[in-house]
């Protein structure tokens, strides 16, 4: 069956980085793209960007251009989201989620990642 | 970006309640425009895709309607289950947007 599986919680001093990786399964890795999305403590969802597996060609939203890079791993099948420059606004459940007709559809469970001096 | 713009932000409603949310998009978006379902502590459930087209496994209270820039979610009989947040999606533009979410509670 089809599996996202991420990393593990990580807790980070400000300006660091974290790199959250989402090791997919169970269906052809180059067929669906991989969105990302986040959600702080309370907050709603936020969507952060888009990956081709094929090539791997990439989308952000303005707010983390700059800050965000995906990417993945073909011979893993394993995609990867890293944000630089952490702040404590930056506290907040990261998912991976699988192309259906251009929007998330198959999650992976969730990261949590917590900045904090 | 596409700003998208949800109503209520809550809701109180009872089991059995017919219940409307709206999603309005910040310019026209065809029928880009998709409804989740969230549960506390819980990745997003897809229950409406294409403005009007119900994902499969979703009960048929949920339905979806609207184009371009308005847009609404319908849920018909509420069930116990239904308590819960509920966004919309825009896949319109390369870079998506959710609307800021409508949190549905038991009245």
């Amino acid at each position: 069956q089809v599996q996202l599986v991420q990393s593990g919680a990580e807790v980070k001093k400000p300006g660091a980085s974290v790199k959250v990786s989402c090791k997919t399964s169970g269906y052809t890795f180059s067929s669906y793209y991989m969105h990302w999305v986040r959600q702080a403590p309370g907050q709603g969802l936020e969507w952060m960007g888009i990956i081709n597996p094929s090539g791997g060609s990439t989308s952000y939203t303005q707010k983390f251009q700059g800050r965000v890079t995906m990417t993945r791993d073909t011979s893993t099948s394993t995609f990867y989201m890293e944000l630089r420059s952490l702040r404590s606004e930056d506290t907040a459940v990261y998912y991976c989620g699988r192309d259906f007709t251009g929007l998330p559809n198959l999650w992976g469970q969730g990261t949590l990642v917590t900045v904090s001096s | 970006d596409i700003q998208m713009t949800q109503s209520p932000s809550s809701l109180s409603a009872s089991v059995g309640d017919r219940v409307t949310i709206t999603c309005r998009a910040s310019q026209g978006i065809s029928n880009y425009l998709h409804w989740y379902q969230q549960k506390p502590g819980k990745a997003p459930n897809l229950l409406i895709y294409d403005a009007s087209s119900l994902q499969s496994g979703v009960p048929s209270r949920f339905s979806g309607s609207g184009s371009e820039t308005d847009f609404t979610l319908t849920i018909s009989s509420l069930q116990p289950e239904d308590f819960a947040t509920y966004y919309c999606l825009q896949s319109y533009s390369t870079l998506r947007t959710f609307g800021q979410g409508t949190k549905l509670e038991i009245k």
